[in-house]
């Protein structure tokens, strides 16, 4: 079955980067685009970004653009997210998300990660 | 502050019908028809319930609908059941530059 499988949680102090897989399976990686979507405690959700796991091209959140970094390993149909310059408002749930239509970016996310929790505290 | 404006909570009972309102303006939800809407129960990944304004993915209940007018889209909920008590989040395309936006979420209390 389609899925996305993240990794596990993270502690990071405050200054520190961290990056997130995303391990896809049950369908073609390189056919959908990957959003990453975050959710501070008790918070609603923020939008990071997109990847085209097929090209390798990324479109960030103007909010995050120069402290996140989006990549893929095709070979292992592997997302990732590297979030650098952590503070401590960055503690969330990070979760990967396929995007609805083949190709497309904009469609909606119709298949989500368990989330990953990120801490930063020092 | 979320670029789309949700109602903090709604609520129901059983059997009735509610509606979400999300309310955006006409660089995102009046622009364009892909509007999304996502279930969340606590601890748990978002799921899809309505994308491109109306559309129900496989698996969906019919009770679910979503409609747009102008810069505001809705999500109804009929035949409440005590399952559908959760967070629910609107999300529209916003164009090239801002991209995608979320609404605020809205916690729906079935009574």
């Amino acid at each position: 079955q389609v899925q996305l499988v993240q990794s596990g949680a993270e502690v990071k102090k405050p200054g520190a980067s961290v990056k997130v897989s995303c391990k896809a399976s049950g369908y073609t990686f390189t056919g959908y685009y990957m959003h990453w979507v975050r959710q501070a405690p008790g918070q609603g959700l923020e939008w990071m970004g997109w990847i085209n796991p097929n090209s390798g091209g990324t479109n960030y959140a103007q909010k995050f653009q120069g402290r996140v970094t989006m990549t893929r390993d095709t070979s292992i149909s592997t997302a990732y997210m590297e979030l650098s310059r952590l503070r401590s408002d960055d503690t969330a749930v990070y979760y990967c998300a396929r995007d609805l239509w083949p190709g497309r970016g904009d469609y909606g996310m119709d298949v989500w990660g368990q989330g990953t929790t990120v801490t930063v505290s020092s | 502050q979320s670029a789309l404006t949700q109602p903090a909570s709604v609520s129901g009972s059983p059997g009735q019908s509610i509606t979400i309102s999300c309310t955006g303006t006409s660089s995102d939800v009046g622009s364009y028809n892909l509007v999304s809407w996502y279930q969340q129960h606590p601890g748990k990944a978002p799921k899809l319930m309505i994308y491109e304004v109306s559309k129900r993915p496989s698996g969906v209940s019919n009770r679910f609908s979503g409609s747009k007018s102008g810069n505001t889209a809705s999500l109804t909920i009929s035949g409440l059941q005590a399952e559908d008590e959760a967070d629910y989040y609107c999300c529209s395309y916003a164009g090239s530059s801002t991209y995608v936006v979320f609404g605020g979420g809205t916690k729906l209390t079935v009574l």
